[in-house]
């Protein structure tokens, strides 16, 4: 079945970027998500991209999407001590029922 | 509007226990699924209704049972709970017409004892 794969910790400097990466398997995903969990909170969308865009910024946040090598990436520029939470990747492909597959989450930890 | 809505927020059981976890959402969705979160396990799908009157089975269903009661509830129940059913419950929703965003509640912490 699908998978979804992301490395589980990430540690940066406060004023730093930060990037988290993402590897997913199935070719047919149509949707690519990243949601942020703060702690002790639900998960809440972040950003979203279609398969047909490679690139899409939204103020200090650029989703790149490489589809040959099946590779999702969350750059945070300028990471905050308030950027510290777990930040999830999932896909979805159109068709079916809606199931998006998550993949383990990332803690992304920010020092001052 | 509340969102995505669950009670309680904790809850301790003894092995064997019975337990309903509720789930309520205010966005008219027609969507609706519970999630389990263990540590360095992410988020896996335990029940999911894709409309008012279906329910279907999804990764971990095995111990729990489900009711979509109407359009707006979801519940989860647990027989005769376990501690392996120690974990965080999410419930969530989605309306496929608004780009598949799904909308996630707070989070029930559950201890089996």
């Amino acid at each position: 079945g699908e998978d979804v794969e992301q490395s589980l910790f990430l540690s940066v400097r406060e004023g730093d970027s930060s990037v988290i990466n993402c590897t997913y398997t199935d070719s047919s995903s149509t949707y690519l998500y990243w949601y942020k969990q703060e702690p002790g909170a639900g998960l809440q969308l972040l950003t979203y991209i279609f398969s047909n865009m490679d690139m899409k910024q939204d103020q200090r946040l650029t989703v790149l999407l490489n589809k040959k090598d099946k590779h999702l990436s969350l750059r945070i520029a300028d990471t905050q001590t308030g950027d510290s939470a777990i930040y999830f990747c999932a896909e979805h492909a159109s068709g079916g029922s809606y199931i998006p597959t998550f993949g383990r989450g990332t803690s992304l930890i920010v020092h001052p | 509007n509340a969102g995505v809505t669950q009670t309680p927020k904790f809850q301790v059981l003894k092995t064997g226990q019975s337990m309903t976890l509720q789930c309520a959402q205010d966005m008219n969705h027609n969507s609706m699924y519970w999630y389990r979160q263990d540590p360095g396990m992410g988020l896996r799908l335990i029940y999911y209704s894709a409309s008012e009157g279906t329910t279907d089975k999804g990764e971990v269903p095995n111990g729990y049972n489900v009711s979509r009661l109407n359009k707006r509830e979801f519940s989860l129940r647990l027989e005769s709970a376990a501690p392996s059913q120690t974990s965080v419950y999410f419930c969530a929703s989605t309306e496929l017409a608004g780009g598949h965003e799904q909308f996630f509640g707070p989070g029930t912490r559950l201890t089996v004892l």
